[in-house]
């Protein structure tokens, strides 16, 4: 089944424990990108990455990593983590990136106390 | 820079009832437009997209939605809702300057009541 994965899906964690978030798609996408979803601010894109070795900010990028190695795998990291990034996550791949349908992830509820 | 708004944010409606969800973008170069549905806890997919010719798309549900460029809107449209069109429901644009950033409206609750 195509799909894109994300794990965990809940996280409760302290402020200044480093982790990571792990994201996979088995749809062989160019393009991955990290969400965060907040009541009353829609979506706003953290980091996206159109290949292998190619990452760019998005619009809230401060306070966040990412790597991409591979193709399939784009983990979020966040070293230092703050209250201010407890929200709802999101991962989504698509082939292209302007025309091209995004597939979302279930999404990774991060409470940050 | 483009920005996509939605202009409510919520939209409670009975079923059976039509239902317009509207959508407003601002953008300087061709654009392209989206619609995404949230249901409870899951994650956002496709309901229809405009890339380019008819103005009028239809999509997934029995869901459509109308391109107008003049009043650079992209409203969303249902004759007759279910119960389990319960959902939020975001708007959200692309263009090739963007360089690769989706750019989401804030989202509509939509609430069917029986």
């Amino acid at each position: 089944e195509a799909q894109v994965t994300q794990n965990p899906r809940y996280l409760i964690t302290v402020t200044g424990k480093k982790l990571t978030v792990t994201c996979s798609q088995n749809m062989n996408h160019e393009y991955m990108s990290w969400y965060r979803q907040d009541p009353g601010l829609g979506l706003r894109q953290i980091y996206y990455s159109m290949n292998v070795e190619v990452t760019d900010k998005g619009d809230v990028p401060e306070g966040y990593k990412v790597s991409r190695k591979e193709k399939r795998n784009f983990p979020l990291i966040l070293e230092s983590p703050s209250p201010n990034q407890t929200s709802l996550y999101f991962c989504a791949s698509s082939l292209g990136w302007v025309t091209d349908t995004q597939y979302f992830g279930p999404g990774t509820r991060l409470t940050v106390l | 820079a483009q920005s996509v708004t939605q202009l409510d944010s919520q939209v409670p409606v009975f079923e059976e009832a039509p239902v317009e969800l509207r959508c407003n973008y601002s953008s300087s170069v061709s654009v392209y437009l989206f619609w995404y549905v949230q249901y409870p806890n899951q994650g956002l997919q496709l309901l229809l997209k405009y890339l380019s010719g008819s103005t009028l798309v239809k999509g997934i549900n029995g869901f459509e939605a109308e391109f107008n460029k003049s009043q650079t809107s992209f409203h969303l449209r249902k004759p007759s809702v279910h119960i389990s069109d319960t959902a939020e429901y975001f708007c959200a644009a692309n263009n090739y300057n963007q360089g690769g950033k989706l750019i989401f409206g804030q989202g509509t609750e939509l609430s069917v009541k029986p």
